[in-house]
């Protein structure tokens, strides 16, 4: 069974607009550790930001922020002042305490000029 | 210089050979990763290793190996490489701490023909 749902193959923003990629998550569990991960053409894999599930606040780095809610187990994250730069593949991921990562599918993003 | 290190960055081999990944950091991390990449399916887990004398499989393990040979070093073997082998491989740490986010290295494009 698929652990983290990323619903969005591919998706595209005007630069300086605002853009939403979606994340689903199955778990059984109360305390878990969500993040995002950009992966841009250069292929590295780098952590956008990180979420705890027992903390209510959303987490925001610059101009990254997510939308956490618990209950619906949804973990969307928020591109405002969208770049040229931020054209990449994004993963969501996901940890239980104590067992692996399971990463989405990923969503394509394309900042177009 | 980076703090994870894979070798080679990109290799072209033929179906039967011997192909070894190497893995090295310098983030003093306990955990160590080894995942492929394919287009589509996100990162699937090959195996991974909490410790120097704790190696698990992933959910993709069938036709690979690992090696830990020491808590900085941690490198994938395919035995008899074959065509559909051909993935972007990345090795990852973490640290033992719960919670904390993988740091990926820079990944290895491996073509197998």
């Amino acid at each position: 069974a698929q652990t983290v749902t990323q619903s969005q193959p591919e998706m595209s923003v005007q630069e300086a607009e605002t853009v939403t990629l979606s994340c689903t998550y199955d778990t059984s569990e109360s305390n878990y550790y969500l993040f995002w991960y950009k992966q841009p053409p250069s292929r590295q894999m780098i952590l956008v930001i990180r979420q705890e599930a027992y903390k209510q606040q959303n987490a925001t780095e610059n101009r990254f922020s997510v939308n956490f809610q618990k209950a619906a187990k949804s973990f969307s994250l928020k591109i405002s002042d969208s770049q040229l730069g931020d054209t990449a593949m994004y993963f969501c991921a996901f940890i239980e305490i104590g067992n692996q990562f399971y990463f989405g599918t990923g969503t394509s993003l394309t900042v177009i000029p | 210089d980076a703090d994870v290190t894979q070798t080679p960055r990109n290799r072209i081999t033929k179906t039967g050979k011997r192909i070894m990944l190497e893995c090295s950091q310098t983030k003093g991390h306990d955990r160590m990763y080894w995942y492929r990449q394919d287009p589509g399916l996100g990162l699937q887990l090959i195996y991974y290793s909490f410790d120097v004398k704790d190696i698990n499989k992933g959910e993709i393990s069938d036709g690979y190996s690992v090696s830990r040979q020491a808590q900085a070093k941690f490198s994938l073997s395919l035995e008899s490489a074959i065509p559909n082998q051909t993935a972007l491989y990345f090795c990852a740490t973490s640290d033992s701490l719960r919670g904390q986010p993988q740091h990926f290295g820079d990944g290895t494009r491996l073509s197998i023909l």
